[in-house]
């Protein structure tokens, strides 16, 4: 119950393109719901992040849509660029004790010029 | 999350040594979290600090892995009698509040050989 299931495990688009990752949860506890953005040999760096309060947050080409009764969430990334080849994660915590996260296993992204 | 220092970068240990791994949170941030990435995976949390206390350590191996937020210095890490599964990356995250957004380090990569 305390696991972020993520998809796909990798992605390949064209410059331009909208990829699109999917996470879901079981544990209805969760009330915080970041994603993380990683290149090789550097720390998860905070991209956007949603509470259940809200279907759908946008932050420059970034659009997290959030499903609460499926227990869905989603990250778009609009015009993907090369520069956002990278690894996401989603998260998901329960505010109301830490800021501790179940992570999702990732998703390797890879944008074509 | 260039805030959080990390040092080192890189540690090399061989197995039944010791590895310590540090943690400067940003300046202001009185909370840590520790987290470790095994290669290809998600980060798995580990344990959350306050200074001089442990608040939650549910997801610290119960043997050889010890950690600590001394009133004054950084945060460390210690594994003690190192072995090959202990290979990863180990990302520490400084919070300024119990309910505040935590920001990531660039993290320490253990390889025990």
């Amino acid at each position: 119950q305390q696991q972020v299931k993520q998809s796909p495990q990798s992605l390949i688009v064209q410059k331009g393109g909208i990829p699109i990752i999917n996470c879901a949860y079981e544990n209805t506890a969760f009330d915080y719901f970041p994603w993380y953005q990683q290149f090789p040999g550097k720390g998860p760096a905070l991209l956007i992040a949603i509470r259940p309060d809200v279907s759908e947050k946008k932050e420059g080409r970034f659009t997290i849509s959030f499903n609460k009764s499926a227990k869905q969430f989603s990250l778009h990334i609009m015009d993907s660029q090369p520069g956002d080849s990278a690894t996401y994660f989603c998260a998901a915590s329960m505010t109301s004790g830490t800021y501790k996260y179940i992570f999702g296993t990732g998703t390797r992204l890879k944008v074509l010029a | 999350n260039a805030g959080v220092m990390q040092n080192p970068r890189h540690l090399v240990r061989r197995r039944g040594q010791e590895a310590r791994l540090r943690c400067s949170p940003m300046k202001g941030h009185s909370h840590v979290y520790w987290y470790r990435q095994l290669p290809e995976e998600g980060l798995k949390f580990m344990v959350y600090l306050q200074k001089e206390n442990i608040i939650d350590e549910s997801g610290m191996p119960k043997e050889r892995f010890s950690a600590e937020f001394p009133k004054e210095g950084p945060s460390i890490l210690r594994i003690q009698q190192v072995v090959r599964g202990d290979s990863a990356a180990y990302f520490c995250a400084s919070a300024s509040g119990r309910n505040t957004e935590a920001f990531f380090g660039q993290g320490t990569r253990l390889t025990v050989v």
